[in-house]
């Protein structure tokens, strides 16, 4: 049972949107930072989105997130196949002293 | 470019012990924090532990305090996971991953290790 809760999975056809939520507690989301992370198959995880909606250089503006309270939610525009991939958020947990994730949503584009 | 390698990995029978390491290039290794995470296959992403970016500060995911051991080389620019007492469920792939401070994103992950603990 993870501290973060996610959908299993989401899906949408190529060109569309795509909306992932995560949802947490006092102590983790709605007092610290939420990090997005994509794992394409056989990869290792990937930074993807940090600290209110900033990306590392190369990821494109297609991938933003914002927060409210104690959930998140990242949000895919203009999907492409090449999206396809298990989808993590995770933030620190003040009462735990540690990172927290998410199960893990995996995107399938049609 | 900014490089995490494991390594260290392998399969080892319940009970034995496992020292894994994490090899960085390409950036200040002294000034990060610096992060074990683990993915059992098939499954999600585990945090283990955390070392601050002098060693100073440690902390452990609950299902891994007491038998595993964060630490760090700066003058080697390693990051090691000492395991002890491995269990069937400690099965999985071994990511290390940078961070600017214990509490911030982890932005770097290296490519992983596998550990089998199996008799």
């Amino acid at each position: 049972q993870s501290v973060l809760t996610q959908p299993p999975s989401v899906s949408a056809a190529p060109g569309q949107k795509v909306t992932i939520s995560c949802s947490g507690s006092s102590s983790n989301i709605g007092n610290n930072y939420v990090s997005w992370y994509q794992q394409l198959p056989g990869t290792a995880p990937k930074l993807l989105i940090y600290d209110n909606n900033k990306r590392p250089s190369g990821i494109p503006d297609r991938f933003s997130d914002s927060k409210s309270g104690t959930s998140a939610t990242l949000g895919i525009t203009g999907l492409q196949t090449g999206d396809e991939a298990d989808y993590y958020c995770g933030a620190w947990d003040s009462s735990l002293s540690g990172v927290v994730f998410g199960g893990g949503t995996r995107l399938t584009v049609l | 470019q900014v490089q995490l390698v494991e390594s260290g990995g392998g399969v080892v029978q319940p009970g034995r012990s496992l020292r894994l390491s994490c090899a960085a290039s390409g950036f200040t290794f002294s000034s990060y924090a610096m992060h074990w995470v683990r993915q059992a296959p098939g499954k999600g992403l585990e945090w283990v532990a955390v070392i601050s970016y002098d060693g100073s500060n440690k902390d452990y995911a609950d299902s891994v305090k007491g038998r595993f051991t964060i630490s760090r080389d700066n003058s080697k620019n390693t990051l090691y996971l000492q395991m002890n007492s491995l269990r069937a469920e400690d099965t999985a792939m071994y990511y290390c991953a940078r961070a600017q401070t214990e509490t911030t994103r982890l932005d770097v992950w290296g490519k992983g290790t596998t550990v089998t603990v199996s008799s």
